[in-house]
């Protein structure tokens, strides 16, 4: 039964550039949900998508945008890229939006 | 900003003994649930307790909530080298984001 996985694991990017970041949901999950985790902080919830529609939203800007798809992965899009974006950044999982979340590893985002 | 707050930031405890962590938070609950983070990779979900719950075991794990103060804790017994990590709570007010804290470091010594 395969876990959330996310790519990449590692990117390094420069400011004002624009990335994008993957996840597929563990098997059976419909619901995908982004968080930010800063060094040493815990995760901020970016958003989560359900139905290929974003549904809830963090403190986040307008620059942080995402796009699920019928097979329920998902995407996390940042654009103009500030040094703050550095973070690892977790994909979780859920079925039907349950409160319980499954984790993915992270992608370790770098912004020079 | 972050709804949960953990106590302590950092426990150093030797293999065998018992680890206790608290976390408060500041806005009335649906549900809180405590995650485990190895070596800043990505979470795994430990337990989940509901607001009108105020005590669940899951192994070697209890945890406690106590809505009056606001307040979990989270009682590891007999610990092992494995349980290092770090440990954090995370809320959620019926409207499906998880709020996490900061989390607490846990090393266990053999």
């Amino acid at each position: 039964d395969a876990g959330v996985t996310q790519s990449p694991t590692h990117l390094i990017k420069t400011r004002g550039q624009q990335v994008t970041l993957r996840c597929s949901p563990k098997s059976g999950h419909d619901t995908v949900s982004w968080y930010q985790q800063a060094l040493g902080q815990g995760p901020q919830f970016i958003f989560q998508y359900y139905e290929e529609e974003e549904r809830q939203r963090g403190n986040f800007p307008d620059r942080f945008s995402g796009h699920q798809f019928p097979n329920y992965s998902s995407e996390l899009n940042v654009n103009a890229l500030l040094l703050g974006d550095s973070a690892l950044y977790l994909c979780a999982s859920s079925l039907r939006r349950a409160f319980e979340q499954f984790f993915g590893p992270g992608t370790r985002l770098t912004v020079l | 900003s972050q709804q949960g707050e953990e106590d302590p930031q950092a426990l150093s405890i030797q293999e065998g003994e018992n680890a206790t962590m608290n976390c408060s938070y500041k806005t009335s609950i649906n549900n809180l649930q405590w995650y485990r983070q190895n070596s800043g990779r990505g979470l795994v979900h430990l337990i989940l307790i509901r607001s009108n719950e105020r005590e669940k075991h899951s192994g070697r794990l209890r945890v406690t909530l106590d809505t009056s103060k606001k307040s979990s804790s989270l009682l590891i017994t007999a610990s092992r080298a494995a349980d290092t990590a770090s440990y954090f709570c995370a809320t959620d007010a019926y409207d499906y984001k998880l709020s996490f804290g900061a989390g607490t470091t846990v090393t266990v010594r053999a």
